[in-house]
């Protein structure tokens, strides 16, 4: 079975300075990898998916994410955050094998403070 | 394009009552759907999950159930509400990357 771990329950960040959170994952099998990102109150938003190729991956909203398979982990960037990148960010990896297709495990997120 | 519907948004049920959670997704045909419990200030929690009409896969133990009447509609259920059950449920759709729903906020009183 997979497992996802977010180090960083919280992280408070400038305006304007960057933003790189943390993601470890255990797998067997070859990782398929996702970062979402939740509002308050809201549902989770795609934010980049990794299944195989560029290491880099560019997402949505200016984030990006490098997998490094020596460290098993997936961490996403950002260069310059803005007030409205506060929010709950968490990392998942999906399953793709015959008897657990398509299930993810989520780490528990990153609650993220944007300051002036 | 596709979208996933959920409802009611809020819910606010007493102990013992029962309760029934729509999802619904369109634009899409024969997605794997998923429902998922966030509790307060915790991860998401993958309750149940279904590749098609009728199969249901528990993932863990509990008070509540879930159905797959139609290909796009995906219910989840209960007989009798614990207070344990309250929190933030979310479905989702996917074949690849999963797509979530807006959520409803369950309180059980």
């Amino acid at each position: 079975a997979q497992s996802v771990t977010q180090p960083d329950i919280h992280i408070t960040v400038s305006e304007g300075a960057s933003l790189e959170l943390r993601c470890n994952y255990s797998y067997g099998a070859t990782p398929y990898l996702f970062w979402y990102v939740q509002s308050p109150g809201q549902g989770l938003q795609l934010l980049l998916k990794y299944f195989s190729g560029d290491t880099l991956v560019q997402g949505i909203k200016g984030f990006e994410a490098e997998f490094k398979r020596s460290q098993s982990s997936f961490n996403l960037r950002k260069p310059s955050v803005h007030w409205s990148d506060a929010a709950e960010y968490f990392c998942a990896v999906g399953a793709f094998e015959t008897d657990s297709w398509g299930k993810f495990q989520f780490g528990a997120g990153t609650q993220v403070v944007v300051t002036p | 394009s596709q979208t996933i519907h959920q409802w009611p948004a809020t819910l606010v049920q007493p102990v013992g009552s029962p309760l029934s959670l729509e999802c619904t997704v369109e634009g899409t045909s024969n997605p794997n759907l998923y429902w998922y419990r966030q509790a307060a200030g915790r991860g998401l929690q993958l309750l149940f999950y279904s590749v098609g009409i009728g199969q249901i896969s528990s993932e863990v133990p509990q008070n509540l159930s879930a159905s797959r009447p139609q290909d796009r509609q995906f219910i989840l259920s209960s007989k009798k509400l614990l207070l344990s059950d309250s929190g933030f449920y979310l479905c989702a759709w996917g074949v690849g990357e999963q797509y979530f729903g807006p959520g409803t906020r369950l309180t059980v009183t």
